[in-house]
């Protein structure tokens, strides 16, 4: 069974540099795409970007001059660095398989439990 | 992007009742349209893909219709778990994009 399990550092500056990672077990890595999410207190979901091993990415165009996302397979992990943030960051982020079904539809499953994220002085 | 609307944004039911709540995208996304259950403190959840198949292990009760901009999600008998907040999302175009959420209250 796939598991994914987001970290990392809970609280962080304005202006600083946001770095998380997601462990995948359960599934290869090098098999699927892999996305990230986030999720603004009391708000709906965004979806940040996708990154697989091969170095195919694609971010989101509202966030895409801040967000990086890369795959490690020596480690299994998907990670997610966004620069400059700002308050309007803190959300939960969360990590997701991308998976498809038939004439092309993609989906997100399974996601992982999330970690917040609270930017602040 | 593409922007989907769900309708209602909340509504109130009883265990036993009948829901359907409604998702609209901004243009024609054939069948690419999935739904996600979330409770409180929780991830999402993946109930239906592809806007009619519903995902391994997920109740019969649950179904869902609709193809081009008018998409629905019916829960035959809310059952006490189903109490949640429940988002849309299209993955016709990128971005891919969500609804703002119906939650469901007792």
């Amino acid at each position: 069974q796939v598991q994914l399990q987001e970290s990392g550092p809970g609280l962080i500056k304005p202006s600083e540099t946001l770095s998380l990672t997601c462990a995948v077990s359960g599934d290869s890595i090098s098999s699927r795409y892999w996305s990230w999410i986030r999720q603004p207190p009391g708000k709906g979901l965004e979806w940040i970007g996708y990154g697989h091993y091969s170095g195919d990415t694609n971010y989101n165009p509202s966030l895409k001059s801040r967000v990086t996302i890369s795959v490690d397979t020596s480690k299994s992990q998907l990670s997610l660095k966004m620069s400059s943030v700002t308050a309007a960051d803190t959300a939960v982020y969360y990590c997701a398989r991308i998976d498809y079904y038939g004439s092309g539809t993609e989906f997100f499953d399974p996601w992982g439990p999330g970690t917040r994220v609270t930017v602040s002085s | 992007d593409v922007q989907m609307t769900q309708s209602p944004s909340s509504l109130s039911a009883s265990v036993g009742d009948r829901v359907t709540i409604t998702c609209r995208a901004s243009q024609s996304i054939s069948n690419y349209l999935n739904w996600y259950q979330q409770r409180p403190g929780k991830a999402p959840k993946l109930l239906i893909y592809a806007a009619s198949n519903l995902q391994s292990g997920v109740p019969s009760r649950f179904s869902g219709s609709g193809s081009g901009t008018q998409f629905t999600l019916t829960i035959s008998s809310l059952q006490p778990e189903d109490f949640a907040t429940y988002y849309c999302q299209q993955s016709h175009s990128l971005p891919p994009t969500f609804g703002h959420g119906t939650k469901v209250e007792i």
